[in-house]
Parts: C-alpha cells; structure tokens; sequence
C-alpha cells in the first residue's frame, strides 16, 4: 500500500528534551509537509520541503528543526527551545509543490511535561 | 494568498444535502479553491478542487460564481460519517509561493 507513514502515534516527553517525528512516504512524491494542529485549531505550517536537501520554513519554523537527505524521508525534530511543544503534528505529501492535493499521514501527538 | 471566511460550525439530519459556504472576496486571478474534510484525530484528506463554474466528484459538488468571490461545497445526502471539520483554502498552486494554509474551517455535525 502506498502511503504516509508517521510513528509513533502518541509520543510523551519531558521539558528540555529534544524529541524527534518520523515521517516515511513511498508515494514517490517531491514535496513533504509538516504542520502542527492545537485543539480547535487549523494547521499551521511549520517546514516543508519540495526536494531532497532543500526545505524552507513556514509560518512557526522557531524551535523546530528538519532534515530533507532521502526523498521518502522528512524528520521533524522538536527542540527543547519550542515554547509549547505539546500538539498534534501532521506530515503531508504532495507530487510536487505546484499542486495543492496533499496527502497526510495519520499523525503524532506529543505531549510534553 | 486569500483569506478565507467560512462558518464555524453546521448541523444536519442524515439524508440531507449540505451546502458550506466559503467567501474569499482577495481571490487572485490565479487562485484555485480547494476543499479539505478532516476526521478527528486524523490528518485531512483532499475533497476537491476547482477554478471556476463547477466540479463534481463522487465525493462532493463545488459551485464556483462567476466572480469567484465565494464557493459552496456541495454534500449529497450526507450520513453520521460525514461529521467532520471541513476546510476551504485558496492559492495559486503553480506559483511556488507558501504552500497551503489551513484556517480553523467548518465543524459539520450530521444527527441521525
């Protein structure tokens, strides 16, 4: 089956630890997405990236870090500088940025204490 | 890109048709409309999409007027599993700028 994959689904920490969020696609897709979702909230974007080795920040990139080095691969790392860590972080997937049909993995919800 | 207005929340009878309006009076020339539902605790899931007029799929009917000022997703006879937040963005996706942005969209309830 083709699709996004995200573990773990629920992820727990405490404050100051670094923590990070897979996201593995086999959709052959150019363009990865992360965005974070606060309850009652829509999604804001945090990175993305429309090739391998090149990624650009979004709209709330402080305290978050990624890494592009395969095309299936597209890691979110959540540093202990990120002032509210605790959310639903979601990772999507596009052919490429010139479309707006993003596909999204299930999602990891991270709680931080 | 486009602000986009659309209601908080909608509650329907199951076999009713939902209409869900979204306004965007900034729309650019090269903008598209795309519509998003999403379940609790899942990542969204791509609706339909459309520039002008109107699109149907198996899924739902986006209506489109000529000034392109608003659009209304159309969801035939919608059941309980219809219940979900529904988003509506417009952009220009061939342009390369910031990809999507998401507002808080439409929380439809659908009661049997």
């Amino acid at each position: 089956d083709g699709g996004i994959t995200q573990s773990p689904k629920y992820l727990f920490r405490k404050e100051g630890q670094n923590v990070t969020l897979s996201c593995e696609q086999n959709l052959n897709h150019d363009a990865m997405y992360w965005y974070r979702q606060d309850p009652g909230q829509g999604l804001r974007l945090i990175y993305y990236s429309q090739i391998v080795n090149d990624f650009q920040k979004g709209d709330i990139a402080e305290g978050y870090s990624v890494s592009r080095e395969k095309k299936e691969s597209f890691p979110l790392t959540v540093t202990s500088a990120q002032k509210n860590p605790t959310a639903f972080y979601l990772c999507a997937s596009s052919i490429d940025q010139g479309t707006y049909e993003q596909y999204f993995g299930p999602g990891t919800r991270l709680t931080v204490t | 890109l486009a602000k986009t207005t659309q209601p908080i929340s909608m509650d329907s009878y199951e076999g009713q048709e939902v209409n869900i309006t979204c306004s965007h009076n900034n729309i650019a020339t090269n903008d598209y409309i795309t519509w998003y539902q999403q379940f609790p605790s899942q990542g969204p899931r791509f609706i339909i999409q459309g520039y002008k007029t109107k699109v149907t799929n198996e899924v739902a009917s986006l209506f489109i007027p000529a000034d392109r000022k608003s659009s209304t997703l159309s969801l035939p006879r919608v059941s309980l599993s219809d219940t979900a937040v529904y988003y509506c963005l417009v952009g220009a996706p061939l342009s390369g700028n910031t990809p999507l942005v998401f507002g808080k969209g439409t929380r439809l309830s659908v009661i049997a």
